[in-house]
């Protein structure tokens, strides 16, 4: 199993460019989570999706866009960059449907810078 | 709202030294509460979580957290740090209703040779 997967590691963008990143878990999870992670506060969660087909706004959804592609894979898009995207895109996933007491398995991780 | 605060951006100890990483939290109802420790360019790993029961949780690498709910705290321990727990790690909670995990700023953890 290579668990939760994304790519790609490393993007820089310029202002108003658009990119979507990809995630996939091979753990058949019913949940899919995207969060970003800024020092100093924690992970906040962008979008998430209960089971494939369903996708619902977390924290801090604005200039982003989520597709639940199927049950392995749920992408983020930014639309139109801007600076303070810039951060570090962490996908996760669940075997439940809701965010009961199951523990959330991450991928490594996508640093994006804006410019 | 929920909300997670770990007080100490950075706790730095010897090794062999006793680790204590603080966190308080603020939830309605009844808790449910993560530790996660992240390594250098990797992505999150669970150490341990508290769901109900035994208010002593024992998890991953030898670390063990204390739940305490007139305090509202979680704090993680370890009795002897290694060089290798050098890591940033993270609490987290969500309420018993709730579907969000909420996280907190996060520790830096120094372990010195």
């Amino acid at each position: 199993n290579a668990g939760v997967t994304q790519t790609p590691k490393f993007q820089v963008l310029k202002t108003g460019q658009s990119m979507t990143l990809q995630c996939a878990q091979d753990m058949n999870h019913n949940s899919m989570y995207w969060y970003r992670q800024d020092p100093g506060m924690g992970l906040r969660l962008i979008y998430y999706s209960a089971s494939e087909g369903t996708t619902d706004k977390g924290e801090v959804p604005n200039g982003y866009n989520v597709s639940r592609l199927n049950k392995r894979e749920f992408s983020l898009r930014l639309e139109s960059a801007a600076p303070s995207q810039t951060s570090v895109y962490f996908c996760a996933s669940i075997p439940g449907k809701y965010l009961t007491t199951d523990t959330q398995y991450f991928g490594p991780g996508t640093r994006l810078t804006v410019l | 709202a929920q909300s997670v605060a770990q007080p100490e951006d950075q706790v730095n100890v010897a090794e062999g030294n006793p680790l204590t990483v603080k966190c308080t939290y603020s939830v309605s109802g009844n808790p449910y509460l993560f530790w996660y420790v992240q390594y250098p360019n990797r992505g999150l790993q669970f150490l341990l979580k508290y769901i109900t029961g035994d208010n002593l949780v024992k998890g991953s690498y030898g670390f063990e957290a204390e739940f305490n709910k007139s305090q509202t705290s979680f704090h993680l321990k370890k009795p002897s740090a290694l060089v290798s727990d050098s890591a940033l790690y993270f609490c987290a909670v969500r309420g018993f209703a709730g579907n969000k995990l909420t996280f907190g700023g996060g520790t830096r953890v120094l372990v010195k040779p």
